[in-house]
C-alpha cells in the first residue's frame, strides 16, 4: 500500500507568479483535502475534492483552485503568488467524502520571494 | 468560529519520563483525532476517537475523548527521543466545509537539556 504522496517537495517562487502542487493519493482513497501550514501553526484547510469535484473550501481567495483527477490523484494551483503564501502545503487522502481520519503527505515548502 | 486550544505549548521530556497534554474547545467535536509531527514532515495520524469517555491506546500512547465532548487528552508513556516532535489535536469543523479539519497549534516536545 501506497502512501501519500507530493511533489515537488519544496518550490521558490516569485510574487505575482503562479505555482501548481501535485499530491497523489493513498491507494484506495477517493477524497483529498489540502491544507496550508505557516511556520509554528496548524494546518488550515484549504478545500477538499471528491469524485473529480470540489466538496468543500476554508477561507481561502478563489486564486487558490484546484483540480482531481480520475485516478483521484490532485493538484492545487495558486495564481497571483504573495509573499504571505509562503508555508508548508500539505495533502490528505481519506476514505470518503465526509469527515473521517486523514492521511498527509510529506508537504511542498513554498518560498515567495 | 471553532478554535481548539492545546496545553502547554511546549514541554521538555526526558528519556523514561510519562508526557501529558490536552486540547480543549468552547465547542463539541464528534470526532478528536491526535497527530505527531517530525520537522520537515507531515503529520502522522496517532489515535482517532470517535465516542465520549473512549479511551484508546496505540502502543505506549493512550488517547482519551472527554465526556463533555469539548476536550481530549493523551498520554505518552515511558517517553524515548523520538518522541520529539509536535502534537496537534484535530476535530471536524461543527457545520463547516465537507473534510474541514480544525487543528490546534500544537504542542511541541523536545528533549531536556
Amino acid at each position: 500500500e501506497t502512501g501519500v504522496t507530493q511533489s515537488p517537495t519544496h518550490l521558490i517562487k516569485t510574487r505575482g507568479q503562479q505555482v501548481t502542487l501535485r499530491c497523489s493519493s493513498q491507494s484506495g482513497h477517493n477524497t483529498v483535502s489540502w491544507y496550508q501550514q505557516a511556520l509554528g501553526q496548524g494546518p488550515q484547510f484549504i478545500f477538499q475534492y471528491y469524485r473529480e469535484e470540489e466538496n468543500g473550501r476554508g477561507n481561502f481567495p478563489p486564486r487558490f483552485s484546484g483540480l482531481q483527477f480520475p485516478n483521484y490523484s490532485s493538484e492545487l494551483n495558486v495564481n497571483a503568488l504573495e509573499l504571505d503564501d509562503s508555508a508548508l502545503y500539505l495533502c490528505a487522502s481519506s476514505l470518503s467524502g465526509g469527515n473521517t481520519e486523514a492521511f498527509f503527505g510529506q508537504g511542498t515548502r513554498l518560498t515567495v520571494v | 468560529g471553532q478554535q481548539l486550544n492545546q496545553s502547554p505549548q511546549s514541554m521538555f521530556i526526558q528519556e523514561g519520563e510519562d508526557v501529558s497534554m490536552n486540547c480543549t474547545s468552547s465547542s463539541i467535536f464528534n470526532t478528536w483525532l491526535w497527530y505527531k509531527q517530525d520537522p520537515g514532515e507531515g503529520p502522522v495520524l496517532l489515535i482517532a476517537l470517535y465516542k465520549a469517555g473512549e479511551l484508546t491506546s496505540n502502543g505506549r500512547l493512550t488517547a482519551q475523548f472527554g465526556i463533555t465532548r469539548k476536550d481530549s487528552f493523551l498520554n505518552i508513556s515511558a517517553s524515548i527521543p523520538s518522541d520529539v516532535g509536535i502534537y496537534f489535536c484535530a476535530g471536524p469543523a461543527y457545520g463547516g466545509s465537507q473534510g474541514n479539519l480544525i487543528f490546534g497549534k500544537g504542542t511541541k516536545l523536545s528533549v531536556k537539556p
